[in-house]
């Protein structure tokens, strides 16, 4: 089966960091970008970050860039989410969710296919 | 950065009418690389529609996606109670992905 299952998140104080981990199963990671999605209470999910395949490409949301940084790790079929300088406004549930390609005729499409669980992050003193 | 806006917030339909949802984009989805997401309570989107207008693997051909350029619309014809849910685009431009700030179908 087809997975992705977060890890790490929890209560913290603003100001502090946050390690999230997201492991996938029953696929071949390495050749797949994952992404790093959130969703605060009550709103649309918001993109965070983006890494390539062979951590070449990284990308940033600019309401994160600077204070976050996403890595993975190939031999263990896994990427991160480090978080730090965490503000109230960052309180959500975190989903990693791997980048999908479709090619149709001369055109690729990009969207994600496969989701996880999602981990909930609380900034609060 | 391409902002997204759907419509209506919240729209009322019975099991087996048909329902449309519109999203508009701010300027132009770069080759209308737009795609269609499901969201029930308490689990993680789900793709529905991708490049605009077609399906993706096991999504039943009720639902539909149509529009290019700045205008999109997911259509869900014969509604099942299962498809009561919120309902999310997303465009992919510039390496970059923006959200909808959703939709809520409900009976």
């Amino acid at each position: 089966e087809v997975q992705l299952v977060e890890s790490g998140g929890g209560l913290v104080q603003p100001g502090g960091s946050l390690r999230l981990s997201c492991e996938a199963s029953g696929f071949d990671f390495n050749p797949y970008s994952m992404n790093w999605v959130r969703q605060a209470p009550g709103k649309g999910p918001e993109w965070l970050a983006y890494i390539s395949g062979s951590s070449n490409t990284i990308y940033y949301a600019g309401s994160v860039r600077g204070r976050f940084t996403i890595s993975r790790d190939n031999a263990k079929n896994s990427v991160f989410l480090e978080m730090y300088s965490l503000r109230d406004e960052d309180t959500a549930v975190y989903y990693c969710a791997r980048r999908t390609r479709m090619i149709r005729g001369v055109i690729s499409f990009y969207s994600m296919d496969v989701w996880g669980q999602g981990t909930t992050v609380t900034v609060s003193s | 950065e391409v902002v997204l806006t759907q419509s209506p917030g919240t729209l009322s339909v019975s099991p087996g009418e048909r329902a449309t949802l519109s999203c508009r984009a701010s300027q132009t989805v770069t080759n209308n690389d737009l795609a269609w997401y499901q969201q029930k309570r308490g689990q993680a989107p789900r793709l529905l529609i991708y490049g605009a207008s077609s399906r993706a693997a096991g999504i039943p051909e009720r639902f539909s996606g149509s529009g290019s350029g700045t205008d999109f619309t997911l259509t869900i014809s014969g509604l099942e109670s299962e498809d009561f849910a919120v309902y999310y685009c997303q465009q992919y431009g510039g390496s970059l992905f923006t959200f909808g700030q959703g939709t809520k179908l409900e009976i």
